[in-house]
């Protein structure tokens, strides 16, 4: 049975950091390229992060790029995300999703792990 | 501001048919990548419920069903069930911003 279980989430001031991780188990973790989505406080779903099973390429909207950073280690079947620079409107619940397709612009979320909330305020 | 349109809210009695549209551009949905569908129970993680514009996973029953075309994707519960309440996204792939997107969500009322 896949089950993904994100950790780490927080309340964290503006301009804080924090870490979040996503344990893997029933797959092979490395075939597989890894993503985070997030969902604001009764807002819809925001892709934020996806990197490939290897962990050589990395996808991001222009939105989080140079404050987000995405990684995984393989031998601990552990994806992480790395929150620099947090402002109010990072607030949310960051889900970690495996992906799965063909072609990478064709990628769809087939399991969810059940979200992790960051809490970005003064 | 999601690139992906999707109708606020619809609404249908027991058992009948309601659609959910997904409208996108040329650099998204009309552009070739799959149109894939979720559903959110109220307080829980996305599942995923249809992929490749209308291929449905191990266990999503029958009464779902997706389609593709041009620069729009449709969602459709036929048979409409009280368990059906919940938030649907849909989701593709966007040439111009380089990455996924999701649609602005529809809530599901079952009257």
């Amino acid at each position: 049975e896949v089950q993904l279980v994100e950790s780490g989430g927080g309340f964290v001031q503006p301009g804080g950091s924090l870490r979040l991780s996503c344990a893997a188990s029933g797959f092979t973790f490395g075939d597989y390229a890894m993503s985070w989505v997030r969902q604001a406080p009764g807002k819809g779903l925001e892709w934020v992060s996806g990197l490939s099973g290897s962990g050589l390429t990395t996808y991001q909207p222009e939105s989080v790029m140079g404050r987000f950073t995405i990684s995984r280690d393989n031998s601990k079947n552990t994806l992480y995300l790395q929150l620099d620079s947090l402002r109010a409107e990072d607030t949310a619940v960051y889900y970690c999703a495996k992906a799965r397709g063909a072609v990478v612009i064709s990628y769809y979320f087939d399991y969810w792990g059940q979200g992790a909330l960051v809490t970005v305020s003064s | 501001q999601s690139v992906l349109t999707q109708p606020p809210s619809v609404s249908g009695a027991p058992g009948q048919r309601v659609t959910i549209s997904c409208t996108g551009s040329s650099s998204n949905i009309g552009a070739g990548p799959d149109v894939h569908w979720y559903q959110q129970l109220p307080g829980t993680a996305p599942k995923l419920l249809i992929y490749g514009n209308s291929n449905r996973p191990s266990g999503v029953p029958d009464r779902f069903s997706g389609s593709k075309s041009g620069t729009s994707a449709s969602l459709a519960i036929t048979g409409l069930q009280a368990e059906d309440e919940a938030d649907y996204y849909c989701q593709s792939y966007d040439s111009n911003l380089t990455g996924y997107v999701f649609g602005t969500g529809t809530k599901v009322t079952v009257l």
